[in-house]
């Protein structure tokens, strides 16, 4: 069974730095392409970021560019998202999602809330 | 940037009857890469369909997608009770990949 488990949610100033985590089971890690998506509370969807399965090709949406840090560890089967500078536009849940396009398997996803 | 928007924003219908949601790009949508998913209250999006029309893995056979180009719709034939919630689009033609806003469908 596919399992993602993303972590490393919080509170965190404007400003800020946080770093979240992603798990996977179920699947052989280093073959799949992999997204964060995240959602604002009681909004739509967004798709912030995308790693290769080797990580050597990597892409972030305008929102979060050059803020950001997508990475993953394959020998760890971990996705990370490095968040520098947040803001509080980037309150949201955020979720680890497979897929290389669409997305076909999602985490329950970790929240985190930017404020003061 | 694709721009997504969903039609009608909120459609309340009983069960048993017809559902039809709208999916309308900006521009075209390179080789009809559009995505429908199904998001309940407190749970993770589910992918229902891709490539426009294929459905994914497990998805009952009353969900369909049709369109192509610009417009695109998801139906649902005979709304059971578990399908009462919220869809959205997704276009992955062109980076970057955009949702629409969603659409509600809700118990009349």
């Amino acid at each position: 069974e596919v399992q993602l488990v993303e972590s490393g949610g919080g509170l965190v100033q404007p400003g800020g730095s946080l770093r979240l985590s992603c798990v996977a089971s179920g699947f052989t890690f280093s073959n799949y392409e992999m997204n964060w998506v995240r959602q604002a509370p009681g909004k739509g969807l967004e798709w912030v970021s995308y790693i290769y399965d080797s990580g050597h090709t990597v892409y972030y949406g305008d929102s979060v560019k050059g803020r950001f840090t997508i990475s993953r560890d394959n020998a760890k089967n971990s996705l990370y998202l490095q968040m520098n500078s947040l803001r509080a536009e980037d309150t949201a849940l955020y979720y680890c999602a497979r897929g290389g396009s669409y997305f076909r398997y999602w985490g329950r996803g970790t929240l985190v809330t930017v404020s003061s | 940037e694709i721009v997504l928007t969903q039609s009608p924003g909120t459609l309340s219908l009983s069960p048993g009857e017809r559902a039809t949601l709208s999916c309308r790009a900006s521009q075209s949508v390179d080789n009809n890469y559009l995505a429908w998913y199904q998001q309940k209250p407190g749970q993770a999006p589910r992918l229902l369909i891709y490539g426009a029309s294929s459905r994914a893995t497990d998805i009952p056979d009353r969900f369909s997608g049709s369109g192509s180009g610009t417009d695109f719709t998801l139906s649902i034939s005979r709304l059971e009770p578990e399908d009462f919630a919220q869809y959205y689009c997704q276009q992955y033609g062109s980076s970057p990949w955009t949702f629409g806003p969603g659409t509600k469908v809700d118990i009349k």
